[in-house]
């Protein structure tokens, strides 16, 4: 059984450019959520999606942005991007119906900016 | 708004030593806690949760008990191993349908010499 999964592993983008990040999620998992982490710091939430929309968004700009499939895979896309865009960003799954409240992380997609 | 504290890092211990990372929370309502795991150039792994007051999560020899009187959610392990060197993160979600977005502390670093 494949866990979440992300692509690329490594980018590398310059100020002002865009980029576009993929999560495929665990099998059986219909929730994506996004987290951006900083050298150094704990990760931040970016927003969740669940039924191909957003439902829950943390404190990031609109420059942040996603997008779910409907084989509930996921995308996360970032505009005009700024040096402090510079982090590793994590993609976590997890099942909307049942009892728990565990996220599976994926590797991650580390992005630096030039 | 929610947030979690963890002790400084980094935290450096011998072999079979006894590990303490300190983790308090501000929260509204009652929160699920977690600790996770994070090992070089991988994402996040949880390592154990608890979902109410006085509940103790424990897992691989780490203990983690829910205080709310304290607001606290400290890990121990009673003989930590050099395959424990990595970095601890502490969170909290709410409860609700599904999974909630997760507040992280800023995470520990922990090496473990030989």
């Amino acid at each position: 059984d494949a866990g979440v999964t992300q692509s690329p592993t490594h980018l590398i983008k310059t100020r002002g450019q865009q980029v576009t990040l993929r999560c495929s999620p665990k099998s059986g998992h219909d929730t994506v959520s996004w987290y951006q982490q900083a050298l150094g710091q704990g990760p931040q939430f970016i927003f969740q999606y669940y039924e191909e929309e957003e439902r829950q968004r943390g404190n990031f700009p609109d420059r942040f942005s996603g997008h779910q499939f409907p084989n509930y895979s996921s995308e996360l896309n970032v505009n005009a991007l700024l040096l402090g865009d510079s982090a590793l960003y994590l993609c976590a799954s997890s099942p909307r119906s049942g009892r728990s409240n565990e996220q599976f992380f994926g590797p991650g997609t580390r992005l630096t900016v030039l | 708004g929610d947030s979690v504290t963890q002790m400084e890092g980094p935290v450096t211990l011998s072999e079979e030593a006894f590990l303490t990372i300190n983790c308090t929370y501000t929260a509204t309502g009652y929160p699920s806690l977690f600790w996770y795991v994070q090992y070089p150039g991988e994402g996040l792994q949880l390592l154990l949760k608890a979902t109410k007051a006085d509940d103790k999560g424990s897992n691989k020899g780490f203990e983690a008990t829910y205080r709310k009187e304290t607001t606290s959610f400290h890990l121990e392990k009673g003989s930590v191993q050099v395959s424990d060197s990595a970095v601890y993160f502490c969170a909290l979600s709410d409860k609700g349908q599904g999974a909630q977005k997760l507040v992280f502390g800023q995470g520990t670093r922990l090496t473990i010499n030989p």
